[in-house]
């Protein structure tokens, strides 16, 4: 079964709009973690986000902001004001004991 | 922070023959480290785990006799793809935890790997 679902595959959106990227997990361990990973085109993963599951109080980070909510499973994130720069696939991880499984990523286009 | 390193970045080689992929944890230890693949415009699939020391527990329907990993220090694994065929093409993308830190996990550059 899936454990880790982004269910938009593609986004498009023109630069300065706003944009949320989905993520509902499902997991058995109390303590887990999850995290969110930019892939630009040259595949290397750039990390943005760590959270573990006892802390679910939102960041922002510059444009970038993560809503935790364990009562439904998500945790999403949205960039403010986006940027061409913004344009990549994103992906939303989780990490229980004994691995880190991916969703299916979502590859989010900023037109200018 | 943490750097994991990949060799080769990429590679070429013919079906039928073997290729192998390091993966170094440079400025820690790691007990255990990730092997994933990725198809274009698709996610990255864990293949299998590895720990030091022990045998790698590999995913369903990933064939441990064609993808070998051995995992013989607490700083490098290394992945052998055997007789490859071009279906085996992909990007191979490994990952060590920090210790037994499950929160600290870092990801390679990725190796491309292209069978002609």
């Amino acid at each position: 079964a899936q454990k880790v679902t982004q269910a938009q595959t593609e986004i498009s959106v023109v630069e300065k709009e706003d944009v949320t990227l989905d993520c509902v997990y499902e997991t058995r361990d109390t303590t887990y973690y999850l995290f969110w990973y930019k892939q630009p085109p040259s595949g290397e993963l750039v990390f943005l986000i760590r959270r573990n599951s006892f802390d679910e109080q939102n960041e922002i980070s510059g444009r970038y902001s993560w809503n935790f909510q364990k009562s439904t499973s998500s945790f999403n994130f949205t960039i403010t004001a986006s940027q061409v720069v913004d344009s990549a696939v994103y992906f939303c991880a989780l990490s229980e004991v004994n691995d880190m499984r991916f969703g299916a990523g979502t590859r989010l286009t900023v037109k200018p | 922070g943490a750097v994991v390193s990949q060799h080769p970045s990429w590679v070429i080689c013919k079906s039928g023959t073997s290729v192998k992929i390091e993966c170094r944890s440079l400025d820690f230890q790691a007990t255990t480290m990730f092997w994933y693949r990725q198809f274009p415009k698709q996610s990255l699939m864990l293949m299998a785990t590895s720990n030091e020391g022990s045998k790698a527990t590999y995913e369903q329907g990933v064939e441990k006799d064609k993808f070998l990993i051995n995992h013989a220090s607490l700083t490098l694994s290394t992945l052998t793809v055997t007789s490859a065929h071009p279906e085996d093409s992909s990007f191979y993308i490994c990952s060590a935890r920090v210790g037994q830190r499950r929160y600290e996990q870092y990801f390679g550059p990725g190796t491309r790997l292209t069978v002609t």
